[in-house]
């Protein structure tokens, strides 16, 4: 079965640092989306990208994040200076569609930032 | 913005009772969709509930839409320790932002 990938499931950074999170969506899915959750915490939407473009952002989304679907297949999460409320875990996910269509997720990368 | 409430938090219950779940929106959504998630996993796909009043079944958990497309609920009937798990609603209103609820994390005793 297809799945949605993630690498490094676990990053440790310091703070001031920048990271670069990848995600490798399902191959015939044409939005993809990352959301973070803090630890114990509700999962929190960030961003969601089609057509090589931002298609949605939330408040959290700021300078200091960006998105960028360099090849035909890894879609990355850019954070530029790392804040130590940076810390979360960030899952990728991927949908065939935009509206009311599943949202495959990812495993997760887990950011700590020191 | 839009919010999803969700209660409750915890819910502890000896296998074989019931688990019921509520999730409430500040807008009217598109559709709703629930996912689960276990300890240190991430958010499983369950169901979508599109149409006002939608009912759907998935063996042992039910799932509601309300009249007015604002509240959802998830029912299990006859808790197993495999349930274990936080269960999210999340919200479509307009485009293909999904507002995730706070969660409810059940356990199972067995």
């Amino acid at each position: 079965e297809p799945e949605v990938t993630q690498t490094p499931s676990h990053q440790v950074t310091q703070m001031g640092q920048e990271v670069i999170l990848r995600c490798v969506p399902i191959s015939n899915h044409l939005y993809f989306y990352w959301y973070r959750q803090i630890l114990g915490q509700k999962v929190e939407f960030l961003v969601s990208f089609y057509n090589n473009e931002i298609s949605e952002k939330s408040e959290i989304f700021d300078d200091q994040f960006s998105v960028e679907r360099p090849d035909g297949s890894n879609f990355t999460l850019k954070i530029r200076s790392t804040k130590l409320e940076d810390s979360a875990m960030y899952f990728c996910a991927s949908s065939l569609t935009s509206q009311y269509n599943e949202q495959f997720f990812g495993p997760g990368t887990r950011l700590t930032v020191l | 913005g839009q919010q999803v409430m969700q209660i409750p938090q915890y819910q502890h219950v000896q296998e074989g009772e019931d688990f019921t779940t509520y999730c409430n929106s500040s807008t009217t959504l598109s559709n709703i969709q629930w996912y689960k998630q276990r300890p240190g996993g991430h958010p499983v796909f369950l169901i979508q509930l599109v149409k006002s009043g939608e009912v759907k079944k998935q063996k042992r958990l039910t799932f509601q839409f309300g009249e007015a497309k604002k509240n959802s609920s998830l029912h299990i009937t006859a808790t197993q320790t495999t349930d274990v798990g936080t269960y999210f609603c999340a919200g479509e209103s307009s485009g293909s932002r999904l507002t995730f609820g706070e969660g409810t994390q059940l356990t199972v005793n067995p």
